[in-house]
């Protein structure tokens, strides 16, 4: 089992560019979440997917966010345009089932800079 | 969402058994007692869950008050390698989703 995968790893780009992080869970996995990490704010969910239907987005900090999961095996997330603010370690996570008996696996973090 | 609530830190010597206290004085009765650890420039990982009944795993053990207001996550040998950030996070038995705290930040010395 290869885990919970996300790229790029590392992520340098310019104010007002876009920024595609991916995501891909764990096969078997119903569940779908995507964190972003600062120091001033810790961990913050984002927005999380069950059978790829968004179920609950109202993490997402703005319009410039947004979160697509065309299939069981692949999301992305997206910043459009992307502001120095933005800058964190993103996480996506996923679980076997929506029920609280499930627990989680997260990726290795993407983290974005934007200069 | 029901709230827990972690010291901020705890140190520990190597070898040694590490409790880690978590109050959580709201929690429902489907709500389930997780704790996730995150070492130094990881992603969380999953460490053990509960809902009534103690759990013991290869990683710790999850000790459940019998009213559930609180838990106790007991590493039985801490090692260099368990020095992270570990959270109690309650998860709702429908569409939950973990909100993560500060968690409590475990320092293991030799």
């Amino acid at each position: 089992d290869a885990g919970v995968i996300q790229s790029p790893r590392h992520e340098v780009t310019e104010m007002g560019q876009e920024v595609t992080l991916r995501c891909k869970p764990i096969s078997g996995h119903n569940s779908l979440f995507w964190y972003r990490q600062t120091m001033m704010r810790g961990l913050e969910l984002l927005i999380y997917f069950n059978n790829n239907v968004p179920i609950d987005d109202s993490g997402m900090p703005e319009d410039r966010f947004s979160a697509k999961m065309p299939n069981a095996s692949f999301s992305t997330l997206k910043i459009q345009p992307s502001e120095p603010r933005d800058s964190a370690v993103y996480f996506c996570a996923s679980s076997l089932g929506s029920e609280g008996n499930y627990g989680y696996t997260f990726g290795s973090g993407t983290r974005l800079t934007v200069v | 969402d029901a709230k827990t609530t972690q010291p901020n830190s705890m140190e520990s010597n190597e070898e040694e058994p590490v409790h880690l206290p978590c109050n959580h004085s709201t929690i429902s009765g489907t709500d389930y007692i997780h704790w996730y650890r995150q070492l130094p420039s990881q992603g969380p990982e999953y460490v053990i869950h509960g809902l009534t009944s103690n759990v013991n795993n290869r990683m710790a053990s999850l000790a459940i008050a019998e009213d559930r207001k609180s838990s106790t996550l007991i590493l039985h040998r801490a090692t260099l390698r368990d020095a992270a950030v570990y959270y109690c996070i309650l998860r709702t038995d429908s569409w939950g989703k973990l909100q993560f705290g500060a968690g409590t930040q475990v320092v293991v010395t030799p």
